[in-house]
């Protein structure tokens, strides 16, 4: 069945520290790969998004993440965290199922930043 | 600037009522989606619809109905039948009618009376 595994309930960081957010797929084809910011009360951004080439994947607001086939993996990373990027942080895989494209979606990640 | 409008942003049902969740976009977007996400777990995808008069059941369609009349409108109804309303509402748009949603809505909070 198709999944995505976000190990991490809550990660807290401080401010100007790195951040890897971790996110597990399990998928039988070729995956589309998201990764969203949602801000309390409301929607959600896209920050960046996997299809297909290079493997490392630039984003918004400084963000990027890695497709590891061989992990099933796409974890978010940035090298430096800024108070404003507190949020819930959401993987997502694209898949094909019943004749339509769909996103599967994490639990998400909480993220704190100390100051 | 273009984006997705949903209103009311917080919304009370009683019991046995229907109520209906707005959902308006501006970015002449093909396609457009209803989720639902409930504390600790991901978004759920309820219907969606790929082009004006048409539209298809998600992974959690019971208890709601959609309708399509216009490219700009995709009003979601939580009808009585849906027995566990309480939820955060998401309505998405797509450019591509095939894709995968790309703009999202602020969101409404359904909650029961």
């Amino acid at each position: 069945a198709q999944s995505v595994t976000q190990p991490d309930i809550h990660i807290t960081v401080s401010e100007g520290a790195s951040l890897e957010l971790r996110c597990n797929y399990s998928y039988g084809a070729t995956p589309y790969l998201f990764w969203y910011v949602q801000s309390p009360g409301q929607g959600l951004q896209l920050l960046l998004k996997y299809f297909s080439g290079d493997t490392l994947v630039q984003g918004i607001k400084g963000f990027e993440a890695e497709f590891k086939r061989s992990q099933s993996s796409f974890n978010l990373r940035k090298p430096s965290v800024h108070w404003s990027d507190a949020a819930e942080y959401f993987c997502a895989v694209g898949v094909l199922s019943g004749g339509y494209n769909k996103l599967i979606f994490g639990a998400g990640t909480r993220l704190a930043v100390h100051p | 600037d273009g984006g997705i409008t949903q209103s009311p942003k917080y919304l009370f049902r009683k019991e046995g009522q229907n109520v209906t969740l707005s959902c308006e976009q501006n970015l002449n977007h093909d396609a457009m989606y209803w989720y639902r996400q409930d504390p600790g777990q991901g978004l759920r995808l309820i219907y969606y619809s790929q082009i004006v008069n048409d539209f298809q059941k998600g992974d959690i369609a019971e208890g709601y109905s959609v309708s399509r009349e216009k490219k700009e409108s995709f009003p979601l109804t939580v009808t009585s039948a849906q027995k566990n309303p309480t939820a955060f509402y998401l309505c998405a748009s797509s450019i591509d009618p095939g894709g995968q949603p790309q703009h999202f809505g602020d969101g409404t909070r359904l909650s029961i009376l």
